[in-house]
């Protein structure tokens, strides 16, 4: 079993439609994730922590569930812009290295 | 403040060549990673680098590569003898903690080609 799983995708959307996207982790001692955004394979960057009370930025809300090992996005009103793939991604409580999901590609259509 | 800097940005070798991937971490960063992502695939750790130490090297395959972040200077991440399956986008990311909760922030990575 992956130590962190994603939907397989694509998600093909159109602009204004609401997706989610789901993740499952193996390690049931992770202390601390993230969903993390990639541009066409360039360099991952940070688009939200996620905590077991749930946290929202402006149209992400991001939600944990520690007895599932469960963890999930939800973009609402989708933008072109969220074009993009996006990574599920748990830290390894012993030396700090992010270990990553597969990444789930969205495709939002005009 | 310059964030993270990788170097080259593109690199193409003849098998047999060796590859050397340099890694700048941001100013006040003492906590290195190296990430790889082959075609296809999610982004997998290779090797972790305090400055002059390794902490984990467990995602290193065991023959040809090899880490270092010495004490002056950038991190580089050397890969000797070059195969095909080597070809991928390899990310370097740095912080300023090692344990627990770090925002890793990435360079831009450096995409090897081995023809």
């Amino acid at each position: 079993r992956k130590e962190v799983e994603q939907d397989p995708g694509p998600f093909n959307v159109p602009e204004g439609a609401t997706v989610a996207f789901n993740c499952t982790y193996s390690n049931s001692a992770s202390q601390s994730f993230f969903w993390y955004r990639q541009d066409c394979r360039k360099e991952p960057k940070l688009l939200m922590s996620v905590y077991s009370s749930g946290n929202e930025d402006g149209r992400f809300t991001a939600q944990l569930n520690r007895a599932s090992q469960y963890i999930s996005l939800l973009i609402r009103d989708s933008k072109l812009s969220d074009s993009a793939t996006y990574l599920c991604v748990v830290i390894d409580n012993q030396g700090g290295k992010l270990i990553f999901g597969q990444g789930t590609e969205l495709s939002v259509k005009p | 403040n310059a964030g993270v800097m990788q170097n080259p940005r593109h690199l193409v070798r003849r098998r047999g060549q060796e590859a050397r991937l340099r890694c700048s971490p941001m100013k006040g960063h003492s906590h290195v990673y190296w990430y790889r992502q082959l075609p296809e695939e999610g982004l997998k750790f290779m090797v972790y680098l305090q400055k002059e130490n390794i902490i984990d090297e467990s995602g290193m395959p065991k023959e040809r590569f090899s880490a270092e972040f010495p004490k002056e200077g950038p991190s580089i991440l050397r890969i000797q003898q070059v195969v095909r399956g080597d070809s991928a986008a390899y990310f370097c990311a740095s912080s300023d903690r090692g344990q627990g909760y770090n925002e890793q922030f990435f360079g831009p990575g450096t995409r090897l080609t081995v023809l």
